[in-house]
């Protein structure tokens, strides 16, 4: 099956702690974005990526790392630095970053930090 | 930077009535996309608009794209139960590769 998977789907850290979210797809897409989700809000999003090894920030990348080593793979890192990273996770790809591509989603990755 | 504002944030209808969300762009837009997100699940797709003035529409779901390719529309009539969700506009301004998502508007419908 063709898809994006983010796993876990809960993440539970200690506050001070980096944890990083996986995200992977087997569409051969070539941009893959992050986004933030708090309760009843909308989608903001933290970074997004055109190619390998490359990425740019988006609205509220303070406190989050990402990398792209290979095309299927987006990982982002919630650093300590992130002063509210308890929130809903989402990842997303699309065939191109520009043009009339849509963006296909993850389930998500729940992240509580206690 | 570029905002999608979508008004009303919320909306609550009996069911069989109609339903409208509105999505205003700070900067204009290449183009237009709208995504469903159902309680507890992820957006999906639902469809996409270029040309400025352009009306699609999808059974009972219709979307519009203004003539200065800056706000956009989503209109459903006679909600059914299964339209419950939160609707998102999302666009990419001109010369840029962001995909911006609007704040979105949730739908309750009640039977």
């Amino acid at each position: 099956d063709g898809g994006i998977t983010q796993s876990p789907k809960y993440l539970f850290r200690k506050e001070g702690q980096n944890v990083t979210l996986s995200c992977e797809q087997n569409l051969n897409h070539d941009a893959m974005y992050w986004y933030r989700q708090d309760p009843g809000q909308g989608l903001r999003l933290i970074y997004y990526s055109q190619i390998v090894n490359d990425f740019q920030k988006g609205d509220i990348a303070e406190g989050y790392s990402v990398s792209r080593e290979k095309k299927e793979s987006f990982p982002l890192t919630v650093t300590s630095a992130q002063k509210n990273p308890t929130a809903f996770y989402l990842c997303a790809s699309s065939l191109f970053s520009t043009g009339i591509t849509e963006a296909f989603f993850g389930q998500g990755t729940r992240l509580t930090v206690v | 930077g570029q905002q999608v504002m979508q008004i009303p944030q919320y909306q609550h209808v009996q069911e069989g009535e109609d339903f409208t969300t509105y999505c205003n762009s700070s900067t204009t837009l290449s183009n237009i996309q709208w995504y469903k997100q159902r309680p507890g699940g992820h957006p999906v797709f639902l469809i996409q608009l270029v040309k400025s003035g352009e009306v699609k529409k999808q059974k009972r779901l219709t979307f519009q794209f203004g003539e200065a390719k800056k706000n956009s529309s989503l209109h459903i009539t006679a909600t059914q139960t299964t339209d419950v969700g939160t609707y998102f506009c999302a666009g990419r301004a001109i010369n840029t590769d962001k995909l911006i998502f609007g704040t979105g508007t949730r739908l309750q419908v009640f039977p």
